[in-house]
């Protein structure tokens, strides 16, 4: 199985802050990777999908890099909305793993 | 639009067995592969198992196989996860979700929480 992490595990920002969060897997998966945020009581929203493709409606302050194992999700300039959990997810073989998750908090 | 309605939640004493539900709309069952992932009390997301749309596939995480099934009723527009030999690290909030056509899950359900507990 391919394993997904991520670094930070928690970050802390203003709204206007530029912010970078990185994914790595055990094994190259091309560009099969995506990128969800969750907020309190709701599913996870997809944001980014085969590594930098924004999914309809996602502002574009939302960039997605990378191609083999190492992975970016970078917010231009954080909006009060953006303040969730993010991570990164997959979709190169089943079981198609989640990474651990980044908790990003206003500071 | 795209609808996913999870069911069949609830509380189960370890060993017990609980089937869970999504009923779709907007889209055609067997065209997608469908998805189920859960997420523990203040943890992150798990994938659990997914069925193939064309000819039934599935596959299942380590933590799951051999207890866990996922089928789909495509003339019911339903998938379902049946949940045997539960234990009480499987409580979590279990979420049904539809691939998109280039990766990733753009649609997903409300969830519905099962709870293994004596």
């Amino acid at each position: 199985d391919i394993q997904m992490t991520q670094s930070p595990s928690s970050l802390s920002a203003s709204v206007g802050d530029r912010v970078t969060i990185t994914c790595r897997a055990s094994q190259s998966i091309g560009s099969s990777l995506n990128w969800y945020h969750q907020k309190p009581g709701k599913a996870p929203k997809l944001l980014i999908y085969d590594s930098s493709t924004l999914q309809n409606g996602v502002p574009s302050t939302f960039i997605g890099t990378g191609s083999g194992t190492d992975f970016t999700l970078t917010i231009t300039s954080l909006h009060p909305e953006d303040f969730a959990i993010y991570y990164c997810q997959q979709s190169y073989s089943a079981p198609r793993t989640f990474g651990p998750g980044t908790r990003l908090e206003t500071k | 639009q795209v609808q996913l309605v999870e069911s069949g939640g609830g509380l189960v004493k370890p060993g017990g067995s609980l089937r869970l539900s999504c009923a779709v709309s907007g889209f055609i069952l067997s065209d997608y592969y469908m998805t189920w992932i859960r997420q523990a009390p203040g943890k992150g997301l798990e994938w659990v198992a997914h069925i193939s749309g064309r000819d039934s596939n599935t596959h299942y995480a380590d933590s799951v196989k051999g207890r866990f099934t996922i089928s789909r009723d495509n003339a019911k527009n339903s998938l379902y996860l049946q949940m045997n030999s539960l234990r009480a690290e499987d409580t979590a909030f279990y979420y049904c979700a539809r691939e998109g056509d280039y990766g990733g899950y753009p649609s997903w359900g409300q969830g519905t929480q099962v709870t293994v507990s004596s």
